[in-house]
């Protein structure tokens, strides 16, 4: 499976700013997930980002509001846009490894408050 | 569409208790299964998975088995231990590697010593 690091692990920011978060991964991979957490919620994925092209978004989510990079096959950025209070949430990133392209590894998360 | 539904919780044991968590999905074709784990402050971890029918998938004592004619998954651990105190998620992929992970609203496990 691949290791896979977040920066920041949490962070408490203002209403209005924005926060770019970072995923590294320690092996090359084609496929990167990036996941909303709310509070006390399941999952949901907000885009996924294939390296050297535009990420596709899901159903809710806009690229204005998350902004994707994926400058290469080991790392990729989403930026929380003029942000408000129910933007407080763990976002995460994933991956598919190796030969196991029907299992995703998910990265620690990074914990978001909003004020 | 397609969707996972898992039983709510919390979910309260003592512990050496046995463990069912149940898990039921809907999908067309032949998805993928998991159970995820999340523990409390961290990210989500892969705890056992089944690709196809009749596959039982197992780690650190947890079992599931793939019944594709009652479309379940259901989490079974003999004898729970505190540390097993976490959020589980059940979850399906369908078999294209593009393709999204769809996950359960997960199901809060606390064990009492």
């Amino acid at each position: 499976s691949a290791v896979i690091s977040q920066k920041p692990s949490r962070d408490i920011c203002q209403r209005g700013t924005s926060l770019t978060i970072q995923c590294q991964v320690d092996s090359q991979v084609t496929m990167m997930f990036w996941y909303r957490q709310q509070p006390g919620q399941s999952l949901t994925l907000i885009a996924t980002a294939n390296q050297g092209s535009e990420a596709t978004y899901e159903s809710g989510f806009v690229i204005d509001k998350f902004p994707i990079s994926r400058p290469n096959l080991t790392f990729s950025t989403l930026t929380v846009s003029n942000m408000s209070p129910e933007d407080s949430s763990i976002y995460l990133c994933s991956v598919e490894s190796g030969l196991n392209t029907d299992t995703q590894y998910f990265g620690p998360g990074t914990r978001l408050t909003v004020l | 569409g397609d969707s996972v539904t898992q039983m709510e919780g919390p979910v309260t044991l003592s512990e050496e208790a046995f463990l069912t968590i149940n898990c039921t999905y809907t999908a067309t074709g032949y998805p993928s299964l998991f159970w995820y784990v999340q523990y409390p402050g961290e990210g989500l971890q892969l705890l056992l998975k089944a690709t196809k029918a009749d596959d039982k998938g197992s780690n650190k004592g947890f079992e599931a088995t793939y019944r594709k004619e009652t479309t379940s998954f259901h989490l079974e651990k003999g004898s729970v231990q505190v540390s097993d105190s976490a959020v589980y998620f059940c979850a399906l992929k369908k078999s294209s590697s593009a393709s999204k992970i769809i996950f359960g609203s997960g199901t809060r496990l606390s064990i009492r010593p």
